[in-house]
């Protein structure tokens, strides 16, 4: 599998709990995407890193959603004190390149957050 | 500010027949855009994209896009659509000196036989 992995794929939580979604890039691309998808509307952008760095953030909603990409590769979404407003499709895509040269965005099969 | 808007959330038509998504955008600054596909139970895909020069893009499965400026408009259209291209269809543009992506609500095509 040369794609684009995230892990889980489905994940139910509490009300309050915290959760982390993990992403695992393509092997070698610098940039990578984090995306929330509600039902029925298009994905909407969170937050990107280029390597490492986490270069762009604008679209967290709140406090409570922090991401990471210590080592930049593997990068994990967390989640915090979940609220059902924050059910939803977590998309993560990488590209190969980073600068503003357009690069393809290739997009993993997301995790379906639930919050009862 | 800055937008996607796909006028038509389902679109159902006849297996062979023609087919068009519409797709306007707001925006100040210049940008790419594109159209995404996603298939039941599968991921997005880009299905084709506009970054400069012909305003006329191809996919390599008969889809088609044109890019009107005046219009500010991205029409995603198919002479004759099969029953394997029922999918969920997001049009998006990116600002070219980001790297966000901005998605429209996307716009269900069911073909039916």
């Amino acid at each position: 599998g040369a794609g684009v992995s995230q892990s889980p794929r489905y994940k139910v939580a509490k009300r309050g709990q915290d959760v982390a979604l993990r992403c695992d890039p393509i092997s070698g691309h610098v940039s990578l995407f984090w995306y929330q998808q509600a039902l029925g509307q298009g994905p909407e952008f969170l937050t990107y890193f280029q390597n490492e760095a986490q270069l762009d953030k604008s679209g967290l909603p709140s406090d409570r959603f922090f991401a990471e990409r210590p080592e930049g590769s593997v990068s994990t979404l967390k989640i915090q004190r979940t609220q059902q407003e924050d059910s939803a499709v977590y998309l993560c895509a990488s590209s190969l390149a980073g600068g503003t040269s357009y690069n393809e965005q290739f997009f993993g099969p997301g995790t379906r957050l639930t919050v009862l | 500010a800055q937008s996607v808007t796909q006028l038509d959330s389902q679109v159902p038509v006849f297996e062979e027949a023609p087919v068009e998504l519409r797709c306007n955008y707001s925006s100040s600054v210049s940008v790419y855009l594109f159209w995404y596909v996603q298939y039941p139970n599968q991921g997005l895909q880009l299905l084709l994209k506009y970054l400069s020069g012909s305003t006329l893009v191809e996919s390599i499965n008969g889809f088609e896009a044109e890019f009107n400026k005046s219009q500010t408009s991205f029409h995603l259209r198919k002479p004759s659509v099969h029953i394997s291209d029922t999918a969920e269809y997001f049009c998006a543009y990116m600002d070219t000196g980001r790297r966000a992506l901005t998605f429209g609500s996307g716009t269900r095509l069911q073909v039916q036989p």
